[in-house]
């Protein structure tokens, strides 16, 4: 059965870092795409990474410069590394295995993490 | 930042059929990019619901169905039921963001309330 669990959410102070972490069971993280995507508190959808099977990463450009995508291959565990972040950053963060079973569609989510950014 | 339009909300007695628009332009759904559809039920994860267009994974009841035409995509509910009240979003990807196949972009989301 295919889970994703995402930890290392919480209360962080406007300019601090934070590393978001999703564990797998059920599938290989280094053989699919995952993407994570957020959710401020009552607004909706935003993609916010994807890192390739080949290792490429991309970033939506609310992120660029502040966020790095990257996974351990041994642990099967994707991560999410959060630097200099701000009030925008709040939201709940989702993993997702992007174009599983399903080409370039997100098949299976974890529960998300909050992750709240104030001082 | 959502590229792709929905309306904010729909609504429906139980048993009518409803329909959510997601419109796009020439850089995602209109250059050939999938669309994909997935339903939000209150305090969960987004849930898959239509794949490729017009697709369901296996589970998702057949009342659902999707569409896609030039740059624009619509996703169907027909026997509309009390467990159908969610948010809807559809996804797909653009080509005027970086990656080899474009990024990721959410529609603005629709919530269908059912009366």
């Amino acid at each position: 059965e295919v889970q994703l669990v995402e930890t290392g959410g919480g209360l962080i102070q406007p300019g601090g870092s934070l590393r978001l972490s999703c564990a797998a069971s059920g599938f290989t993280v280094s053989s699919n795409y995952m993407s994570w995507v957020r959710q401020a508190p009552g607004k909706g959808l935003e993609w916010v990474s994807v890192i390739y099977s080949g290792g490429s990463t991309y970033y939506a450009d609310s992120v660029k410069g502040r966020f790095t995508i990257s996974r351990d291959n041994s642990k099967n565990t994707l991560y999410l590394q959060m630097n200099s972040l701000r009030a925008e950053d709040t939201a709940v963060y989702y993993c997702a295995r992007d174009g599983g079973d399903y080409p370039s569609a997100f098949d299976y989510w974890g529960q998300g993490t909050l992750v709240t950014v104030s001082s | 930042q959502s590229v792709l339009t929905q309306p904010p909300s729909v609504s429906g007695a139980p048993g009518q059929r409803v329909t959510i628009s997601c419109t796009g332009s020439s850089s995602n759904i209109g250059a050939g990019y999938d669309v994909h559809w997935y339903q939000q039920l209150p305090g969960t994860a987004p849930k898959l619901l239509i794949y490729g267009n017009s697709n369901r994974p296996s589970g998702v009841p057949d009342r659902f169905s999707g569409s896609k035409s030039g740059t624009s995509a619509s996703l169907a509910i027909t026997g509309l039921q009390a467990e159908d009240e969610a948010d809807y979003y559809c996804q797909s990807y653009d080509s005027s963001l970086s990656g080899s196949r474009g990024c990721g972009v959410f529609g603005t989301g629709t919530k269908v309330t059912v009366l």
